[in-house]
Parts: C-alpha cells; structure tokens; sequence
C-alpha cells in the first residue's frame, strides 16, 4: 500500500506570496493532520481534517489554512507569505478520527525569500 | 501550553550498544505517547506507541517504557545498528484529540 505523498516535495516563494500543498493519505485514510517543523519551534501542529470537516487548529494565525477533499486529499494555503513561513510541512493521515497511529509523509520544504 | 520535552539532545552510542532516549511530559490528561524516528530528508517514522494503561510495550529490538507517575516515556533501542542514525521524537495525544504534540527530539549517532 502506498504510504503518504506530499506534493511538491520543494518550494521557493518570496515574501508576499501565497502557496499551496498538497498532500494525498494512505488508502483508507480518512483523518488528514498538518505540521509544521522548523529548527527553533520543532513540530507544531497546523490543523486537522476529517471527512472534509477542520475537527482540530493549532495556534497558527489565519495565514494558514486548509481544506480536505471527499476523496479524504487536502491541501493547505499559506497566504502573504513570510521568512519565518520557511519550514518543512508535513502532512500526517491516519485511520479514522485521528485518535489512531498518524503516519506520515515526506513533507514539503518551503523556502520564503 | 503543555509541552513534551527531552532531556537529551544529543546521543551518541557504539554500534551493538543499547540505547535509551528518555522524554519528560507535562500533561496531565495525555493517554497515548508515540515515538517516531525522522531521517534526514524524510518524514517521522512510526516506530511504537503505548497508551496510558500499560507501562511497557515491545516491538522488534526497541522497548518503551511509560512511567505516569514522574511522566517520564523511554525508548530502548537493543544491538543499535547504522541504519538507527536518526533523530528520535516523542509525541503525545490527549484522549479527546487528535492533536500530537512533539518533543524536541534527540540526535542518536551510531558509530561503526
């Protein structure tokens, strides 16, 4: 079974941009989550989705957000980018609701100029 | 908020050595704890989850342990190989979420 998949894998945005991820869960997965992972915050938690329903949000401001497709795919936004929006995005699915085993994938490195 | 931390950044062992990662954690209402490992370049990796109401679980060559009382979560990691070189995550979930809050993580180094 194919695992996660991110798409694009790299990105380069300047300042003011915005920009879209996505990223398609395991077969069968219906619990999508979104995280961001930087050197100084570590991985903090953007939001989640389930059944094309935002069940969960991280303390991210409205800059972020996210929506998630009846074939359980999501994509996150982020709008008028930032240096400090420069991070890898990783998108995790699970089973359910997402109280089960997230797995995640490769993520998408976005780099902000 | 509440957080997940470790207590190690760092941790380097020789190859065929155990290895533990210890993972302090302040929340209270947390019931499932989870460890992943992330190679450089790619995403975490599940590698063993344990909920609340045990205190022990093994999978194949690594052990977690769960002490709710100090809330203190290890990985033991037995014969650690090359191919273990990774940085190790704890995480961890309330019972009403689906929210994982991680550690900082620990950079284990295997040496040949």
């Amino acid at each position: 079974k194919a695992g996660v998949t991110q798409t694009p894998r790299y990105l380069i945005k300047t300042r003011g941009q915005q920009v879209t991820l996505s990223c398609s869960p395991i077969s069968g997965h219906r619990s999508v989550s979104w995280y961001q992972q930087t050197p100084g915050q570590g991985l903090q938690f953007l939001f989640e989705y389930f059944s094309e329903t935002q069940r969960n949000k991280g303390n991210f401001p409205g800059r972020f957000s996210g929506r998630q497709f009846s074939n359980s795919r999501s994509e996150m936004n982020v709008s008028t980018l930032e240096l400090g929006d420069s991070a890898l995005y990783l998108c995790a699915s699970s089973l359910a609701d997402g109280t089960d085993t997230q797995y995640f994938g490769p993520g998408t490195r976005l780099t902000v100029l | 908020g509440e957080s997940v931390g470790l207590h190690l950044p760092t941790l380097s062992v020789q190859e065929g050595d155990n290895s533990i990662i210890n993972c302090a954690y302040s929340n209270s209402a947390s019931d499932y704890f989870i460890w992943y490992k992330q190679e450089s370049g790619k995403g975490p990796q599940f590698i063993i989850d344990i909920r609340s109401n045990m205190d022990k679980r093994q999978g194949q060559r690594v052990t977690v342990l769960l002490n709710k009382t100090v809330k203190h979560l290890s990985l033991q990691i037995a014969a650690t190989q090359p191919g273990d070189s990774a940085v190790y995550f704890c995480a961890e979930r309330e019972t009403s979420g689906s929210r994982l809050t991680f550690g900082e993580g620990t950079q284990l180094t295997v040496n040949p």
